[in-house]
This record gives C-alpha cells, structure tokens and sequence, in this order.
C-alpha cells in the first residue's frame, strides 16, 4: 500500500505568488516524522522542513510552511512569495517509529515557477 | 567531511558485469541510507545502517544487491551481473541517528548506466 502520496504529477505557480503541494500519508503508527526535500535538476535532494505527529503546531521554515493536518493524514507544504529557483521536484517522506525510522518517500510534484 | 560523498558520480557497464558504488557520510553520522531513484520518480528505499549493521535491508530487490558498511563509515552498494533495469541513480544520504526527527542529508547519487 502506498504510504505517501503526492496526487500533482506538475503544478504551475506564477512568481510572487503562493502554492500549495499535496501530500497523504498512511500509518497506524502514533509516532512518525513527516519531511519534505526539494530536488532541483542538478539532482542534490535538499531538506527543507520537518513536521514531527505530536507537534502543536505547523512547522514554519521561513518562506516554507507545512500545513500539518493529523485528522486527514495529510501534510502539505506551502511556499509562499514562489521565485524563480523554486522550479524544482518537490518529495514529500515519512518515517516511523515502527518502521525504524526508516524514511521512504512519495513519487514527487515538479513545480513551475513562471516569471 | 562536509557533505556525503559519492563515488563514482558516472557509471557505465555491460550487461553481467559487477558494480560497485561508494559512499562516504557526514563524519560522525551513524545512519546511512541508500536508495534508488528512477528518472521522474521518488526515491526507492534499499537498505540502511545503524553503525556497521544494517537495520533494514528490506528494499534489496533481489541478491544481486549488497551493501557492506564494516567500519561504520564508508559503505559500498554491490550489484552483481548486472542488468539493464538496474539503470538508475543510487543516493545515499546520511542523518545523525534515528529518531522521528531523522533528517537525512543526501549526496549527489551515482548514475548507474547498464548497456
């Protein structure tokens, strides 16, 4: 069963504006990490913002945000004020306290970013 | 050293050859991960350390893949008689330890390339 799903195969934003990437998570574990990384086409994953399931409140990483919401298994990343060098592929991942803390990640959404 | 680095950053083979990918983490990381990313796809879990053991090898497609970690360190993925669907890049990322918090620094991947 998928555990990570990121429904948005490619979203388009136009610069200075916000957008929003989807992703669902699936675990019976209380106990779990919620993650996003962005890809650029040099292809280095880079770490952007971490979500943990018993924090209060939603993760802020200045213009990144996750809207954490743990009733709807879902957590998704907003990025706010969209530049130019945000073009990229954006991975949502999770890791689990029953899985090891092992992280396993989503297929990805490939944001545009028009000028 | 600085970031995780991956050797070698190209590798082209024939078809039943032996490969091998190496990776050298974070100093003072003990978790190593690799995974497997396919053009256009999210990261493929493989295996991952905990020290020179390896906590989870539960993503190794088949026997063909191997991967050794015996210092604690340096860690090398192994595929034997390879084939052309092994074509991919192979990422390893490093983190500090486990926990929900598992942040993962990852290198730049070794393009593997079976003719």
């Amino acid at each position: 069963a998928q555990k990570i799903t990121q429904t948005q195969p490619g979203m388009f934003v136009q610069e200075k504006e916000a957008v929003t990437l989807d992703c669902t998570y699936d675990t019976s574990d209380p106990s779990y990490g919620l993650f996003w990384y962005k890809q650029p086409s040099s292809g280095e994953m880079i770490f952007l913002i971490y979500q943990g399931s018993y924090d209060q409140q939603n993760a802020t990483e200045g213009r990144y945000s996750l809207n954490f919401q743990k009733a709807r298994k879902s957590a998704n990343l907003v990025i706010s004020a969209s530049q130019l060098g945000d073009s990229a592929m954006y991975f949502c991942a999770m890791s689990e306290n029953t899985g090891g803390f092992k992280t396993i990640f989503g297929a990805g959404t490939r944001l545009f970013v028009k000028a | 050293g600085a970031g995780v680095s991956q050797t070698p950053s190209n590798k082209v083979t024939e078809k039943g050859k032996y490969v091998e990918l190496r990776c050298d983490p974070i100093s003072g990381h003990t978790a190593l991960y690799w995974y497997r990313q396919s053009l256009g796809q999210g990261p493929e879990f493989l295996i991952y350390f905990q020290g020179t053991g390896a906590a989870d090898d539960s993503g190794l497609p088949n026997d063909r893949f191997f991967a050794v970690r015996p210092e604690g360190s340096v860690s090398t993925l192994k595929i034997q008689r390879t084939e052309r669907g092994d074509s991919a890049v192979y990422l390893c990322a490093s983190s500090l330890g486990f926990s929900g918090a598992n942040v993962l620094t990852f290198g730049a991947g070794s393009r593997l390339t079976v003719l």
